[in-house]
């Protein structure tokens, strides 16, 4: 049973910078799985943030980069905004007949 | 724009059946593959199943194999996710999401969702 783990939930004040990390129990994350990275608040859909680990969508913020660091694949939030208040989920790609895992969610409070 | 519909959610008794569509918008929906992702009341988004952009191959999460089934209809520009056998457990907001990616790239992950429709599971 593949497992994808984020932390539970991070606390950062306005203005400054954040990671948040995703790893796998099947080893280091490399850019073979696919990062995907998505932005919730409460009530809303899912929005996507960044895929392949480092790309980000055309609507997605300068203040959102993606990376690997440390066997893991990282979402870091710069610049910290009021409105970036919510819940961040990775997701990894690992083909086969069960390709996809989503993490288990970072909730992020900006205070 | 680009946007996706889903439908078909209610509230259904445990072994019982339902049907949900998602229906597509603003792209060339036959180019395309779709995700089905689902999450449970106060939990975390898990994934449940995704087809290719012309229906030849699937995939499921274990934790619904055999249970459910994806389909699409390009001619209707519309995806759906047939639930049998349900369990109080299958309760969630399900959401259909496209691939960024068109045609066998589907590993690049997904862009846009749609807002969800919600099935409740209970006696």
């Amino acid at each position: 049973q593949t497992v994808v783990t984020q932390e539970p939930s991070v606390t950062v004040s306005p203005g400054g910078t954040v990671t948040l990390t995703c790893a796998s129990t099947t080893g280091a994350v490399t850019s073979g799985y696919y990062a995907n990275w998505f932005q919730q608040k409460p009530g809303q859909a899912p929005r996507a943030l960044i895929y392949t680990t480092t790309n980000k969508h055309s609507w997605t913020p300068a203040r959102f980069s993606g990376s690997l660091i440390g066997g893991k694949a990282a979402l870091t939030l710069s610049a910290v905004q009021p409105e970036d208040e919510a819940e961040y989920y990775c997701l990894l790609f690992y083909g086969g007949a069960h390709p996809w895992v989503f993490g288990g969610g970072t909730k992020v409070t900006v205070l | 724009q680009v946007q996706l519909v889903e439908s078909g959610g209610g509230v259904v008794q445990p072994g019982r059946s339902l049907r949900l569509s998602c229906e597509a918008s603003g792209f060339t929906f036959s180019r395309y593959g779709i995700h089905w992702v689902r999450q449970a009341p106060g939990k975390g988004l898990e994934w449940v199943a995704m087809i290719s952009y012309d229906g030849s191959d699937k995939y499921y999460a274990d934790s619904v194999k055999g249970r459910f089934t994806i389909s699409r209809d390009n001619s209707k520009n519309t995806l759906y996710l047939q639930l049998s056998s349900l369990r109080a457990e299958d309760t969630a907001v399900y959401y259909c999401a496209k691939t960024y990616m068109d045609l066998y790239y589907y590993y690049f992950g997904m862009d846009v969702w749609g807002q969800g429709t919600t099935v409740t599971v209970s006696s």
